[in-house]
């Protein structure tokens, strides 16, 4: 069982906007500001889409953005895209004797 | 242009040993963090260890302490991953990442990957 936990799937048309959300506890999430979301399309390796909760890395586009409420952490896509159907993983800094942990995963089907 | 190339992997028997490395070209590589993350197949993302660009402060998850050694040769801008007493449980595809910084010697974010390599440990 991962450490973070997400929804499994989320869906949305194209140009609308989705949320995924990450759930940790005070010791992840809550506790530290070093939350990092990926996408992965299949057979490719992941790409970093956010990281410090809500920074985007050059070259991501300004259409996903990153928050954290307590001990949950969300990633929005606006106006989706088909190319942004992918798999979403996020990943936090975390005080247990693993520091690093992701989260299951959550597919995303651009409808 | 950032690049890493991960090679090494191949098929093991239960017990075995095998040594990954990922060559890093295109940036100053003692001057960063490193990690390796792996993926079994069909399954998601699982952080495997990190170092710092020295190599001096490296950190494990549970599940390899004590079999698994990450290391780096600044000298030829390689990292590596020893792996010993390997299990079936250790069957996935494994990636090296880099990071921007380190946080408790920690490093984090990872970006970018390489292309990963594929380990099967099975008799």
């Amino acid at each position: 069982q991962s450490a973070l936990t997400q929804p499994a799937s989320v869906s949305g048309s194209p140009g609308q906007s989705i949320t995924i959300s990450c759930t940790g506890t005070s010791g992840d999430i809550g506790g530290y500001n070093y939350v990092s979301w990926y996408h992965q399309h299949p057979g490719k390796a992941p790409k970093l889409m956010i990281y410090d909760v809500s920074n985007r890395p050059s070259g991501v586009s300004n259409r996903f953005s990153g928050s954290k409420s307590g001990n949950t952490a969300s990633l929005t896509i606006s106006g989706l895209q088909a190319e942004d159907e992918a798999d979403y993983y996020c990943s936090s800094y975390t005080s247990s004797s693993t520091p690093v942990v992701f989260g299951g995963g959550t597919k995303l089907t651009v409808l | 242009e950032v690049q890493l190339l991960e090679s090494g992997g191949g098929l093991v028997q239960p017990g075995g040993s095998l040594r990954l490395s990922c060559a890093a070209s295109g940036f100053t590589f003692s001057s960063y963090a490193m990690s390796w993350v792996r993926q079994a197949p069909g399954k998601g993302l699982e952080w495997v260890s990190g170092l710092s660009g020295s190599g001096g402060n490296t950190h494990y998850a549970d599940s390899v302490k004590g079999r698994f050694t990450i290391s780096r040769d600044n000298s030829k801008n390689t990292l590596f991953l020893q792996m010993n007493s390997l299990r079936a449980e250790d069957t996935a595809v494994y990636y090296c990442a880099r990071s921007y910084y380190a946080i408790f010697g920690v490093p984090i974010p990872f970006d970018p990957w390489g292309q990963g390599t594929l380990v099967s440990v099975s008799s």
